[in-house]
């Protein structure tokens, strides 16, 4: 499975939209980019996943280059309750494998 | 159920005990993970089940470690003489075949004094 790579950290003031980005510039064509995040002290959520085309969905939005060696998840209007860790994973089949991920800061 | 629970959701055991942490996924969930989280540090993947086989265990960190599955359905955790690097959270996840949203479980955190 391809290795991501996230910044460790990053704010977002609330109201305003988080850009979280991801390389997976090792990534092979049958490979999925998923997103997931955890919130202290709780397992994690899924979020939004896609190959080449980017989705949206109720959560998140999640744009992928056209060359798919990166990605960026989407939150449109950031909220206090979005401050938590998002990784950026990507797999074809069998295990989730988490890396460090982003840890988000939503302030007010 | 509604989710994937996981049992106790809170165990402290002596140095050298053997524990079992008992998961329950989501009924018709074929595929079912097993993570540890020690505290501040990111999650450890152990072992993924699909059905009751074990394709992937390449993350059980020692052989003390072991976990099997009954079915398609319950799964068990084992540690057998527990050290106090196993105090971690122990989180497990199940998700349908093949499918990429995987629901987990709240945890059970284990203290190993």
């Amino acid at each position: 499975d391809a290795k991501t790579t996230q910044p460790p950290s990053m704010d977002c003031a609330e109201g305003r939209a988080a850009n979280l980005p991801c390389n997976h510039s090792t990534i092979s064509g049958n490979e999925y980019v998923y997103w997931y995040r955890q919130i202290h002290s709780q397992g994690p959520q899924y979020i939004i996943h896609g190959l080449k085309n980017n989705e949206t969905n109720e959560m998140a939005s999640l744009i992928i280059t056209e060359d798919r060696k990166s990605s960026t998840l989407i939150l449109p209007h950031a909220t206090l309750r979005d401050t938590a860790v998002y990784y950026c994973i990507a797999l074809a089949g069998t295990a989730l494998i988490f890396g460090k991920g982003t840890t988000l800061s939503v302030s007010s | 159920g509604a989710g994937v629970s996981q049992s106790p959701s809170n165990k402290v055991t002596e140095k050298g005990k053997d524990v079992e942490l008992r998961c329950d996924p989501i009924s018709g969930h074929t595929a079912l993970y097993w993570y540890r989280q020690r505290l501040g540090q990111g999650l450890e993947f152990l072992i993924y089940f699909q059905g009751n086989s074990a394709p992937d265990k390449s993350g059980l960190p020692s052989d003390r470690f072991s976990a099997e599955r009954t079915g398609e359905s319950v799964s068990t955790l084992t540690i057998q003489r527990t050290q106090q690097e196993d105090s971690a959270v122990y989180l497990c996840a199940s998700s349908l075949a093949r499918h990429p949203e995987a629901f987990f479980g709240q945890g059970t955190r284990l203290t190993v004094v």
